[in-house]
């Protein structure tokens, strides 16, 4: 079946560009996340939609970081003027909400260097 | 605030042996969750367990067990008879069950297990 998708796989951009990252979640899944991998590190959250609310922000790093999900289903995480340290692994995960707690399925990332 | 410690960064091992995967966290909350993701060199997070902070009952599942002791707020993960094929870098991670919250995840640093033939 399909699992979550993200595009581009990989992005390289020159400091200042902005991105926009894809994700495709599984159909149906009501939440959202999107999380940050640096090199060497632990998945970091930057924000949790529910259909198309954000409900949490609280991990997006600044307010060049800008995400939405307007129709519930495909998310879109923009960087405006990106910088060095904004190059990482963009994670994307959805899972359905119809228990006690709903595992996320995660997707393959967008692997962003900033040049 | 919520914390997950993998004080192993990296293990080498030889095919056949058991591993050990230490984990330690941090948390205010009385009910939470706790995973274990491994993350194969293609990049995916493939979850391998969910354990709720009720439940101390330690599991096996096939090659892997885990031991959950919430008295010294530990979650440690065994592969016995380890493979190749077992080659990644594994993530502990923590998850409040607060009424409604966002269920975001809490990761640790990682381990990255080198599993030679």
């Amino acid at each position: 079946g399909a699992g979550v998708s993200q595009s581009p796989r990989y992005k390289v951009a020159k400091r200042g560009q902005d991105v926009a990252l894809r994700c495709d979640p599984i159909s149906g899944h009501v939440s959202l996340f999107w999380y940050q991998q640096a090199l060497g590190q632990g998945p970091e959250f930057l924000t949790y939609f529910q259909n198309e609310a954000q409900l949490d922000k609280s991990g997006l790093p600044s307010d060049r970081f800008f995400a939405e999900r307007p129709e519930g289903s495909v998310s879109t995480l923009k960087i405006q003027r990106t910088q060095q340290e904004d190059s990482a692994v963009y994670l994307c995960a959805s899972s359905s909400r119809d228990r006690t707690y709903n595992e996320q399925f995660f997707g393959p990332g967008t692997r962003l260097t900033v040049l | 605030a919520q914390k997950v410690t993998q004080a192993q960064t990296e293990i080498s091992v030889v095919e056949k042996e058991d591993v050990t995967l230490d984990c330690v966290y941090e948390t205010r909350d009385t009910t939470y969750y706790l995973f274990w993701y491994k993350q194969p060199p293609s990049g995916e997070l493939v979850f391998l367990i969910r354990r709720n902070s009720f439940d101390e009952q330690n599991e096996i599942s096939g090659r892997y067990s885990w031991n959950f002791q919430k008295s010294t707020s530990s979650f440690n993960f065994t592969i016995t008879a380890s493979q190749v094929v077992d080659s990644a870098v594994y993530f502990c991670a923590l998850s409040d069950i607060t009424q409604g919250g966002s269920e975001k995840l809490v990761f640790g640093k990682g381990m990255k297990l080198t599993v030679n033939p």
